[in-house]
């Protein structure tokens, strides 16, 4: 049961490197988001998608691109690191029937993020 | 702007002690809340989902309330144990599941 997979879950990157991140899920979710989670200020929403090939912006998209080529997967790039990037990083996902009926979101375990 | 409160930020209660903790929502237009734990160096798992058509959910020894309308959760957890120790973290859902999440509460249940 692989559930929510990211990889990958440890990454150092310097200033100005860029690199993608990669979420996978099993459960045939239409939705699918990315959190980072800093201390201090809890869970953010970076980005999200309603379904393959749509994106939407959530609280803090800047900095950050992401694509949902395929229903299963879902990335997140940073063209430039900053060191105002390092964080902890989350993907999740969720089947919904509506916008009102939500389903809980199932939660990769994170991939720890630190620019130098 | 949507803006969720948890209080206390920690707790540290002895085994067998129940407990309530706290989450508040400026914004009572919501269509569901949502209960999470996280454990250190993981994600979050979903513990309760109330719909805004509910009052209360339960599973388990965890039970959860919603009172819409002041804009206050709760989660009560009875006959704590040591594994109860982690993050609870309460989440509103702003519409298409896009949740506001509270800093959460740090649970440390000593044996």
């Amino acid at each position: 049961n692989a559930g929510v997979t990211q990889t990958p879950k440890f990454r150092v990157l310097k200033t100005g490197q860029s690199m993608t991140l990669l979420c996978a899920q099993d459960m045939n979710h239409e939705y699918m988001y990315w959190y980072r989670q800093d201390p201090g200020m809890g869970l953010r929403l970076i980005h999200y998608s309603v379904g393959e090939g749509t994106t939407a912006k959530g609280e803090v998209p800047d900095g950050y691109n992401v694509s949902r080529l395929k229903k299963q997967n879902f990335l997140l790039g940073l063209e430039s690191a900053a060191p105002s990037q390092t964080s902890v990083y989350f993907c999740a996902s969720s089947y919904q029937a509506n916008r009102e009926q939500q389903r809980p979101q199932h939660f990769g375990d994170g991939t720890r993020l630190s620019i130098l | 702007k949507q803006e969720v409160t948890q209080i206390p930020a920690a707790l540290s209660v002895p085994e067998g002690e129940n407990l309530v903790l706290n989450c508040s929502f400026t914004d009572s237009a919501i269509y569901n809340l949502q209960w999470f734990r996280q454990d250190p160096g993981k994600g979050l798992t979903s513990l309760l989902l109330i719909q805004s058509s509910q009052r209360e959910q339960t599973s388990g020894r965890l039970n959860a309330s919603l009172d819409k309308s002041s804009g206050r959760s709760t989660l009560y957890i009875a006959a704590s144990q040591p594994g109860d120790s982690a993050t609870y973290l309460c989440a509103v859902n702003r519409g298409y599941s896009t949740l506001t999440f509270g800093k959460g509460t740090m649970l440390l249940v000593s044996p």
